[in-house]
C-alpha cells in the first residue's frame, strides 16, 4: 500500500515553543488521520480530516489539509514536556479502506 | 474502562517455534487489525478482520496466521516460516460506518515485543 512521507525525520524544541510536522502523500484519499505513540507503547488517536475538510483543531493540535498539493500539517503550540512523542500520520485511499502509516516525526520537548 | 490489551509484552521465539499473539478488546468495536512495527519505520498492515469468523490478509500476511472466533478476541501466530519475526506487534480496533473501517479512529493495545532466542 502507499505509504505517507514525513518531515521532518526528528525535531527538537523547547518548551512553549511551537512544533509543527508534515505529511505527503501520493493517492486520493477519503481521510487523514494523526496519532501519538510514546516510546514502547501503543498509538494514541489525535484527529480525523476527512478530504472535504481544511482544518481542524482539538485543544493544542491544528491540522491542516491541502489535497491540492496531497499534504497534511499538524501543529502543536505551547509545547510540554509530555509532547515528546512520535507523531504518524496515516490514510485512508480513495479505493481502499485500510490505513497506511508515514514513518513519523520524533518530537522531543527540551525543559 | 474500555480498551485493548495485548499479551504478553514481551515474548521470544526459538528457531522452528510458532508463537500466538493475544489481542482483546471490550470496546464493542467490529473490526480488529494487527500491525507490525520495525525501528524507525511506521505500521504496515498484516492482518484485519470486519466480522467475527471473517479476515483478510494485509501487506506482509506470509508467515503469519490470525483467526476471530469471538468479536472481543483477534490472535496472531508467528509461524517459523516468518524468517525475521523481531518487531513490534500492535493489534488495533476501530468501528465500521458505511464508508468503511478505514473512515473511523483506531484503538491500539501496548504491543507485544517478538525477538528471538
Amino acid at each position: 500500500s502507499q505509504q505517507g512521507e514525513e518531515d521532518p525525520q526528528a525535531l527538537s524544541i523547547q518548551e512553549g515553543e511551537n512544533a509543527t510536522m508534515n505529511c505527503s502523500y501520493k493517492t486520493s484519499i477519503n481521510n487523514l488521520q494523526w496519532y501519538r505513540q510514546n516510546s514502547g507503547r501503543g498509538l494514541v488517536h489525535l484527529i480525523l480530516i476527512r478530504s472535504n475538510e481544511r482544518e481542524k483543531h482539538s485543544g493544542r493540535l491544528r491540522v491542516t489539509l491541502d489535497t491540492s498539493k496531497k499534504s497534511s500539517s499538524l501543529l502543536i503550540t505551547a509545547s510540554r514536556a509530555a509532547d515528546t512523542a512520535s507523531y504518524f500520520c496515516a490514510f485512508v485511499s480513495s479505493n481502499d479502506y485500510k490505513l497506511s502509516f508515514g514513518a513519523g516525526t520524533t518530537v522531543t520537548v527540551r525543559a | 474502562d474500555g480498551g485493548i490489551t495485548q499479551s504478553p509484552k514481551y515474548l521470544f521465539r526459538k528457531e522452528g517455534q510458532n508463537v500466538t499473539l493475544s489481542c482483546e478488546q471490550n470496546l464493542n468495536h467490529d473490526a480488529m487489525y494487527w500491525y507490525r512495527q520495525d525501528p524507525g519505520q511506521g505500521l504496515r498492515l498484516i492482518y484485519y478482520s470486519q466480522i467475527v469468523n471473517d479476515f483478510q490478509k494485509g501487506d506482509i500476511a506470509e508467515g503469519y496466521s490470525v483467526s476471530r472466533e469471538k468479536k472481543e478476541s483477534f490472535p496472531l501466530t508467528v509461524t517459523s516460516a516468518q524468517k525475521n519475526p523481531t518487531a513490534f506487534y500492535l493489534c488495533a480496533s476501530s468501528n465500521i460506518d458505511r464508508g468503511g473501517p478505514g473512515n473511523q479512529p483506531q484503538h491500539f493495545g501496548d504491543g507485544t515485543r517478538l525477538s528471538i532466542l
